[in-house]
């Protein structure tokens, strides 16, 4: 089975860094994708990471480390439209696509 | 989302009434998936496609049918509906393995009373 984890609940201040962890157990990793959900919306993509590292996109950067299950999500220069919640999937060697519970984050002024 | 297409948006279904859930897209993609999300809590997967004439499984199936009889189409079924099927459904495309982008539809809020 798959096991997902992400904190419920965050709470930052505009203009600060904020990271976000979530980590994972799953048989045949495949690739771990991080969403952003405002209410009342669909989820968007923000980002797909396959390979170890740091992948960087504006003031949004993703990081995973296969070998310990785990990835953060890491936003720069918060801003009040960031207030949303953060999901975290993974897709597997079986072609599911499973996600986490969601992180939601609140900024403050 | 462009080239998502979720019909319908909202539906309101007696308990053991049946209906079909339609996820359109018009980017020739593989990959297909149906998930519902209760309030304040993640997305579930129901049932996946691969592609054309496959479908799979997800963690909560029970109680809907799923074809995917053109790849530019995934229908999600209800085929008795229950209260506890409230919820909104969300359609999912990921162009898989490479992934540059990925895509949701807008969302389908059903109500069984």
């Amino acid at each position: 089975g798959q096991n997902i984890d992400q904190p419920t609940e965050m709470t930052a201040t505009e203009g600060a860094i904020v990271q976000i962890n979530c980590t994972y157990q799953t048989s045949g990793f495949n690739g771990l994708f991080w969403y952003q959900q405002h209410a009342g919306e669909a989820p968007t993509f923000l980002s797909y990471n396959v390979l170890d590292g740091l992948e960087e996109k504006g003031r949004f950067s993703s990081f995973l480390s296969r070998s310990k299950g785990y990835s953060y999500l890491l936003l720069k220069e918060l801003q009040m439209k960031d207030s949303a919640s953060y999901l975290c999937a993974v897709y597997n060697a079986g072609n599911m696509l499973t996600f986490g519970g969601g992180t939601r984050l609140m900024v403050k002024p | 989302n462009a080239g998502v297409t979720q019909t319908p948006k909202f539906r309101v279904l007696k308990t053991g009434q049946s209906m079909t859930l339609l996820c359109a897209q018009d980017m020739n993609h593989e990959y297909m998936y149906w998930y519902r999300q209760d309030p304040g809590m993640g997305l579930r997967l129901i049932h996946y496609s691969v592609g054309e004439g496959t479908t799979a499984k997800g963690e909560v199936p029970d109680g809907y049918n799923v074809s995917r009889l053109k790849k530019q189409n995934f229908l999600l079924g209800l085929e008795s509906a229950a209260p506890s099927q409230t919820s909104v459904y969300f359609c999912a495309i990921v162009p898989l393995p490479a992934v540059t982008e990925a895509f949701f539809g807008q969302g389908t809020r059903l109500t069984v009373v």
